[in-house]
């Protein structure tokens, strides 16, 4: 089993619609929490922390269910600009010194007009 | 531009032979990770130096892969006899502690 899974998608959805993606790990000692963007042969960009609390970036919205190992990404009023591959990160460091972080396979995301 | 910088952009080289990256983390960072990833799959973590120790090392880093740090600022990763499957990109990253990785745009590496 992955330490962090994600369905790869792609999602196909036109612009406006919204979409949320799920990801599950299994390192139930994991520190931190984390969204990265990639798009096609780039790098990866962090996009947002996900807290325990949910917490919200404008159009984004991070959940993170520590119980079920679980972690979402809410995007609202989809543009085309969103159109990436999102990578669910885990940091599975034991300490605060060294983050450890641990990617999913990414959810891939195409935006239509 | 005070982002992570990575050179070469891309290598090529045949197979068999050595080669060498370079990053320049952000310059306030005193920690720094290397990540390799390949189609379709997210970045691994390969290494990670705090200064100029290298703390921590992924059972992937074969003895063909070393990394340095020597002056804690830009670090080098070699591989020595490079073979097909070191074809990837490889990926660096900078952060300061409690505070989230930020990524260069990495060294894409063909191996012919």
């Amino acid at each position: 089993r992955k330490e962090v899974e994600q369905d790869p998608g792609p999602f196909n959805v036109p612009e406006g619609a919204t979409v949320a993606f799920n990801c599950t790990y299994s390192n139930s000692a994991s520190q931190s929490f984390f969204w990265y963007r990639q798009d096609c042969r780039k790098e990866p960009k962090l996009l947002m922390s996900v807290y325990s609390s949910g917490n919200e970036d404008g159009r984004f919205t991070a959940q993170l269910n520590r119980a079920s190992q679980y972690i979402s990404l809410l995007i609202r009023d989809s543009k085309l600009s969103d159109s990436a591959t999102y990578l669910c990160v885990v940091n599975t460091g034991r300490n605060t010194g060294f983050q450890k972080l641990v990617f999913g396979t990414g959810t891939r995301l195409l935006v239509s007009p | 531009d005070t982002g992570v910088s990575q050179n070469p952009r891309h290598k090529i080289t045949k197979r068999g032979q050595n080669v060498t990256f370079r990053c320049d983390p952000i310059s306030e960072h005193n920690r720094l990770y290397w990540y390799r990833q390949t189609l379709g799959q997210g970045p691994e973590f390969l290494t990670y130096f705090q200064n100029e120790a290298q703390l921590e090392k992924s059972r992937l880093l074969s003895d063909r892969f070393s990394a340095e740090r020597p002056k804690g600022s830009f670090s080098t990763l070699e591989i020595q006899r490079t073979e097909q499957g070191d074809s990837a990109m490889y990926l660096c990253a900078s952060s300061q502690q409690g505070q989230p990785q930020h990524f260069g745009d990495g060294t894409r590496l063909s191996i012919l």
